[in-house]
């Protein structure tokens, strides 16, 4: 059965420091992958998708993801926070045709000034 | 253009009760989905759509109804509520294929 791991429950990193979370997950297939965020008592925003080609995905708010196959992961990366970042990351993979997800646990991002 | 609409938006509720959520979306996709949120848990699956009449079951589908009359809309109904029940909800939408899934801003329910 497809799962996502997300590690880290929660991070913390000071404003203008890198950022990397981690994602492992678990498909039989070629994967779907995306990562959303949520702010305290908001919806989910869609960061980034990666469903073929190129490896290393862009996305908006200046983040990006890598795609290792062999290593069944899909981390986030950020090289300077902002404290407007502070927030919730999950981690998802798409199945049947990308239509249902299977998210991960979560990841809690908190910024220090 | 609206988006995903849910209503509503908080919500109490006493063990026993049953209730609809609400979900409405004006960009003619074709799937839909609710989602639950837990602590710790991420999001779970609990009742999809690929299209008006056509409904399966997700990965927590126990204690919810859904039906699928229109394109637009996607109801949630919690037959006989239960504090486990007690969750935030999502309704999500897209034309498919590989398309952005979008999410609605979440329903907080609490049942006591």
């Amino acid at each position: 059965a497809q799962s996502v791991t997300q590690p880290d429950i929660h991070i913390t990193v000071s404003e203008g420091a890198s950022l990397e979370l981690r994602c492992n997950y678990s498909y039989g297939a070629t994967p779907y992958l995306f990562w959303y965020v949520q702010s305290p008592g908001q919806g989910l925003q869609l960061l980034l998708k990666y469903f073929s080609g190129d490896t290393l995905v862009q996305g908006i708010k200046g983040f990006e993801a890598e795609f290792k196959r062999s290593q069944s992961s899909f981390n986030l990366r950020k090289p300077s926070v902002h404290w407007s970042d502070a927030a919730e990351y999950f981690c998802a993979v798409g199945v049947q045709g990308a239509q249902k997800l299977v998210f991960g646990q979560g990841t809690r991002l908190t910024i220090n000034p | 253009n609206a988006g995903v609409t849910q209503t509503p938006k908080f919500q109490v509720l006493k063990t026993g009760q049953s209730m609809t959520l609400q979900c409405a979306q004006d960009m003619n996709h074709e799937y839909m989905s609710w989602y639950r949120q837990d602590p710790g848990m991420g999001l779970r699956l609990i009742h999809y759509s690929v299209g008006a009449g056509i409904t399966d079951q997700g990965e927590v589908p126990n204690g919810y109804n859904v039906s699928r009359s229109t394109t637009e809309d996607f109801p949630l109904r919690l037959l006989s509520a239960a504090p486990s029940q007690t969750s935030v909800y999502f309704c999500a939408s897209s034309f498919g294929g590989g398309n952005t899934i979008y999410f609605g801003e979440g329903s907080w329910l609490t049942v006591v």
